[in-house]
């Protein structure tokens, strides 16, 4: 069956230091995957998407790697600030029968800065 | 300003009752998706639809219904055949297919 997988025990960090989360995902062949932020009682906020021929992508003190080989994509977060302090989502696009694609995301991994 | 809104924030159903949440956008969007989210899971895929008069079911339709009248509104019905409703409702829109999705604020709907 097809599973994405994130971390599901809270990451703990102190302010300065690089967060990483990671998205591992089985029986998939995503041409794309994004990752969202979500604060509590909030709805999701886009952050970045990588496609599949990508290695990398950044967004300022954001970066994501995709390794189709692994199965495998790693967000950085550098030089973390508290309010970075979220939910991180990964979401991986999954064809449906009629041509289309859907977004199936993981549970979230819960990142917390500490100053 | 653009975006999306789900209406009401709160909403309380009674057991045998029908209640409609409310989505709309006004980005332009083609695509509309409603999601649920339990507790400490992911996002669940009910419905979504590409374009006006047409939708297709998610992962978990069941109990659940929609329409797609109009290109900025998309509300979902949760019926009384639905009996464990209660959860946090999340619409979102896209320009199409692999596309970033937006992200409505939610409802929280509880059983009374």
């Amino acid at each position: 069956s097809q599973k994405i997988e994130q971390n599901s025990e809270a990451l703990n960090i102190q302010e300065g230091k690089t967060a990483t989360l990671t998205c591992n995902y089985t029986n998939y062949s995503p041409a794309y995957l994004q990752w969202y932020r979500q604060d509590p009682g909030r709805g999701p906020v886009f952050l970045l998407l990588i496609r599949e021929n990508e290695k990398e992508k950044r967004k300022e003190r954001l970066k994501v790697t995709f390794d189709t080989t692994l199965k495998q994509s790693l967000f950085h977060i550098t030089a973390s600030q508290p309010a970075d302090s979220a939910t991180y989502l990964c979401a991986l696009d999954e064809a449906t029968g009629s041509g289309y694609s859907t977004l199936t995301f993981g549970k979230g991994t819960m990142l917390l800065v500490s100053p | 300003d653009g975006g999306i809104t789900q209406s009401p924030k709160y909403l309380f159903r009674k057991e045998g009752q029908n209640v409609t949440l409310s989505c709309e956008q006004n980005l332009n969007h083609d695509a509309m998706y409603w999601y649920r989210q339990d507790p400490g899971q992911g996002l669940r895929l009910i419905y979504y639809s590409q374009i006006v008069n047409d939708f297709q079911k998610g992962d978990i339709a069941e109990g659940y219904s929609v329409s797609r009248e109009k290109k900025e509104s998309f509300p979902l019905t949760v019926t009384s055949a639905q009996k464990n409703p209660t959860a946090f409702y999340l619409c979102a829109s896209s320009r199409g297919r692999s596309e970033k999705l937006f992200f409505g604020s939610g409802t929280q709907l509880s059983v009374l």
